[in-house]
């Protein structure tokens, strides 16, 4: 089943922050976060594995609530470089390992 | 981080022709392949998943006829459309995964995308 994100679209002020949502009906593995650049493919930003996890790198990090069956991206001080559709992945624990991708988040930062 | 290639980058060819694309790991083995479509502001579907040396699995919906997947190493996998016709048309992106999945779960890293135009 697919993941649920939250919100759609987010247009941002550069410095400004933002935090998108990821979540699941079902119990999860794992989480993956992607960004998409238009007419590109989704480029790797972090996976988090089930133990509630925290990462981060730069001024973007992650969290992953396994028990809600959530997982937030948060995006600090947003660059115009941050600019792009953000997919969750996320993996069920039902052995399959393979990510279901949400519909995305469209992030837009102004300058 | 590791890459993966995709050839070609764009291909527009006519109704009923058939078009093969590839899809390489460069700095590494990659255990399992997963083929992706992508319509214009929308996610991306799974259409199947490849394991080398073995037959694909597809996702419901996809015909395994149309779209036939081959993963002859653990460095190259190829999608053929077979037959194309215009709602064939979308951004075809391949992943590689080093390993399969659980614990130690591996990213997936994403080819640059083929974008296919079927008149």
């Amino acid at each position: 089943q697919q993941p649920v994100q939250s919100p759609q679209a987010v247009i941002l002020r550069e410095g400004e922050d933002a935090v998108i949502n990821c979540s699941s009906s079902k119990a999860l593995y794992s989480v993956h976060w992607y960004r998409q650049k238009h007419g590109e493919a989704p480029v790797f930003l972090m996976i988090l594995l089930k133990g509630g996890e925290q990462k981060g790198h730069d001024k973007i990090s992650a969290s992953f609530n396994e028990k809600k069956q959530q997982s937030s991206l948060y995006l600090t001080a947003s660059q115009l470089s941050y600019s792009g559709t953000y997919f969750c992945g996320t993996e069920g624990t039902g052995g399959s390992y393979i990510p279901t991708f949400g519909r995305g988040t469209s992030l837009i930062v102004h300058p | 981080g590791a890459v993966v290639s995709q050839h070609p980058s764009r291909v527009i060819c006519k109704s009923g022709t058939s078009v093969k694309i590839e899809c390489r790991s460069l700095d590494f083995q990659a255990t399992t392949m997963f083929w992706y479509r992508q319509f214009p502001k929308q996610s991306l579907m799974l259409m199947a998943t490849s394991n080398e040396g073995s037959k694909a699995t597809y996702e419901q919906g996809v015909e395994k006829d149309k779209f036939l997947i081959n993963h002859a190493s653990l460095t190259l996998s190829t999608l053929t459309v077979t037959s194309a016709h215009p709602e064939d048309s979308s951004f075809y992106i391949c992943s590689a995964r080093e390993g399969s999945g659980g614990l130690g779960s591996n990213e997936q890293f994403f080819g640059p995308g083929t974008r296919l135009t079927v008149l």
